[in-house]
């Protein structure tokens, strides 16, 4: 079983839709949560971290449920510069925090 | 932009020869991390490097080695390429251990394909 697991998608969303998938995470000590970013043949770049209450940043909201085991990202009103692959992306225990990257789920706005 | 810079973008090369990706930065950071990144999986850490001379290994570590001689340079050397090599590397820096904020800065990513 995979550390991180997410759906790889891929999520058609017409413009101006809300989209939102989720991410499971195995570890239950697991500490630390982030969202990234990837377009098509470039490199991951830090979307937003993940905060226990839930946190925006624009048009994006993340949440976390520890008691389930999965983080969330929401998009609302979709633009077409959205579509991209989304890392989720988790800190494990050890002593030196590695990340471990989820597979990433595709979105695709379409117009 | 981090500046962050890969090289070669793009290789081709034949099972059994030496193949080495050069990561070089201009931000100081002391961290820096080798990722491959394969169809299905998530970025998998290879090595990773917390000061000059200072490295170890990640997950995927086995067939690959490396060598940071300065602060902005790190190496990544695969001593005998084979066909399961052939992948997207990414090199990765940070300025404090990511466990703290968990914000890499990633290259532009090396494609690399082995015949």
């Amino acid at each position: 079983r995979k550390e991180v697991e997410q759906d790889p998608g891929p999520f058609n969303v017409p413009e101006g839709a809300t989209v939102a998938f989720n991410c499971t995470y195995s570890n239950s000590a697991s500490q630390s949560f982030f969202w990234y970013r990837q377009d098509c043949r470039k490199e991951p770049k830090l979307l937003m971290s993940v905060y226990s209450s839930g946190n925006e940043d624009g048009r994006f909201t993340a949440q976390l449920n520890r008691a389930s085991q999965y983080i969330s990202l929401l998009i609302r009103d979709s633009k077409l510069s959205d579509s991209a692959t989304y890392l989720c992306v988790v800190t494990l225990t050890d002593s030196w925090g590695k990340l471990q990257f989820g597979a990433g789920t595709q979105v695709v706005v379409t117009p | 932009d981090a500046g962050i810079t890969q090289s070669p973008r793009h290789k081709v090369t034949e099972t059994g020869t030496p193949v080495t990706l050069r990561c070089h930065q201009t931000e100081n950071h002391r961290y820096m991390y080798w990722y491959r990144q394969d169809p299905g999986h998530g970025l998998r850490l290879i090595h990773y490097s917390y000061g000059v001379k200072d490295t170890d290994k990640g997950e995927v570590s086995d067939g690959y080695s490396v060598s940071r001689s300065k602060t902005e340079d790190f190496l990544l050397t695969l001593e005998s390429a084979t066909s399961s090599q052939t992948s997207v590397y990414f090199c990765a820096i940070s300025e404090s251990g990511y466990a703290n904020t968990g914000e890499l800065f990633f290259g532009e990513g090396s494609r690399l394909t082995v015949l």
